[in-house]
């Protein structure tokens, strides 16, 4: 079966660094997206890698493995308004899209 | 660029009553839609795709007949979950993408549905 797992929920401190972790088992790859999404929002689109390596995107960075099934959202410089849920999906070799569950990130002053 | 505007944002009704849900693309042509149901503190659950001028493919174990889906033009696709009952409460949440490319999808803002 196709699997995503990212930890439930995590804690950082405003200022701080966090890392989020996604692993994936899945039929195929055809990149990775990572989305923030607020209490009773729709989701963001944050960012997307096809290629192993880091993107980085102003205060939030992107890193991929596609060898071991792994991804990672860095957040830096943490702010009070980055308390969300980040959602990481993988796309199939059928073009669809599989769900993680989300990591609930809290931002504790 | 790349708006999807979702209305109505909040639907409370009783039992028995069917509810219709736009998602409309403002300034794309939105070739697919996507229709997500989301239960608190979970992940968004696919339960179909529509293709415009095309009949909506949905996931294993949505009831097509209860989750009515039209895609009738490029920029519009409605959810009608019909005849409403209290365990259909959930969060909506239809997003967009225009051509075949790989690409991220864009959202709307969801419609909290609540059947008493």
């Amino acid at each position: 079966g196709q699997n995503i797992d990212q930890p439930t929920e995590m804690t950082a401190t405003e200022g701080a660094i966090v890392q989020i972790n996604c692993t994936y088992q899945t039929s195929g790859f055809n990149g990775l997206f990572w989305y923030q999404q607020h209490a009773g929002e729709a989701p963001t689109f944050l960012s997307y890698n096809v290629l192993d390596g880091l993107e980085e995107k102003g205060r939030f960075s992107s890193f991929l493995s596609r060898s071991k099934g792994y991804s990672y959202l860095l957040l830096k410089e943490l702010q009070m308004k980055d308390s969300a849920s980040y959602l990481c999906a993988v796309m199939d070799s059928n073009y669809q899209l599989i769900w993680g569950a989300g990591t609930k990130l809290i931002i504790k002053p | 660029g790349a708006v999807v505007s979702q209305h109505p944002s909040r639907v409370i009704c009783k039992s028995g009553t069917s509810v219709k849900i736009e998602c409309r693309s403002l300034d794309f042509q939105a070739t697919t839609m996507f229709w997500y149901r989301q239960f608190p503190k979970q992940s968004l659950m696919l339960m179909a795709t529509s293709n415009e001028g095309s009949k909506a493919t949905y996931e294993q174990g949505v009831e097509k007949d209860k989750f009515l889906i039209n895609h009738a033009s490029l920029t519009l696709s409605t959810l009608t979950v019909t005849s409403a009952h209290p365990e259909d409460s959930s969060f909506y949440i239809c997003s967009a993408i225009t051509g075949n490319e790989i690409q991220p999808q864009h959202f709307g803002d969801g419609t909290r549905l609540s059947i008493l």
